[in-house]
């Protein structure tokens, strides 16, 4: 059964450097996603993209962020100059959704960011 | 404000009864209400997804509910197992540009034997 892949599933890095979380989405879908939740915490939308575009953002996701198709495959979240308050499990996420429908969310296993 | 609530208290029941999660919201319109299942350090998995104009949805031993003037789901999983021991996620999908999905904070489910 086709799934969501996430690399790596552990990034250790010190707070001011940019992280680069990758994700490889099912393959024929074509909304992606970025969720976080900190440890202990509710999952909490981050972005959608769809068409190489953002759909839409939360708060969280402020200039800091940025996310990118770069080929036909992977699908990627970079974090600038990470803070302590960045620690978190970051989850990927597709979705077929059609127009006019929708369509359940396929979530990733996750990479574990940790800003020491 | 908007708020999904899940009983944030564990909830530890014998293997073979039925398991019932309760999700409120306040001051959302979803057109859709899913629900999703997470072990520790894994991603959210799927189980179902039930539509505003729908009352209930079953699939194998899972059921829910959605009264949305109660604003209220239910989940139900008959004939729990100690594989059935995980968080419970309610995420409520308003239908907007994006599709975003937000979530509930849990609620921890222990089936015991």
């Amino acid at each position: 059964e086709p799934e969501v892949t996430q690399t790596p599933s552990h990034q250790v890095t010190q707070m001011g450097q940019e992280v680069i979380l990758r994700c490889v989405p099912i393959s024929n879908h074509l909304y992606f996603y970025w969720y976080r939740q900190i440890l202990g915490q509710k999952v909490e939308f981050l972005v959608s993209f769809y068409n190489n575009e953002i759909s839409e953002k939360s708060e969280i996701f402020d200039d800091q962020f940025s996310v990118e198709r770069p080929d036909g495959s992977n699908f990627t979240l970079k974090i600038r100059s990470t803070k302590l308050e960045d620690s978190a499990m970051y989850f990927c996420a597709s979705s077929a959704r059609y127009i006019a429908s929708t369509d359940t969310q396929y979530f990733g296993p996750g990479t574990r960011l940790t800003v020491l | 404000s908007q708020k999904i609530e899940q009983n944030s208290e564990a909830l530890n029941i014998q293997e073979g009864k039925t398991a019932t999660l309760t999700c409120n919201y306040t001051n959302y319109s979803p057109a859709y209400l899913q629900w999703y299942r997470q072990d520790p350090g894994r991603g959210p998995v799927f189980l179902l997804l039930i539509r505003e104009n729908e009352k209930e949805k079953r699939k194998e031993r899972l059921k829910v509910t959605f009264d949305t003037t109660l604003k209220q789901s239910l989940f139900h999983i008959t004939a729990s197992q100690p594989a059935d021991s995980a968080t419970y996620l309610c995420a409520l999908d308003l239908a907007g540009g994006g599709n975003k999905l937000t979530f509930g904070t849990g609620t921890q489910l222990k089936v015991e034997l």
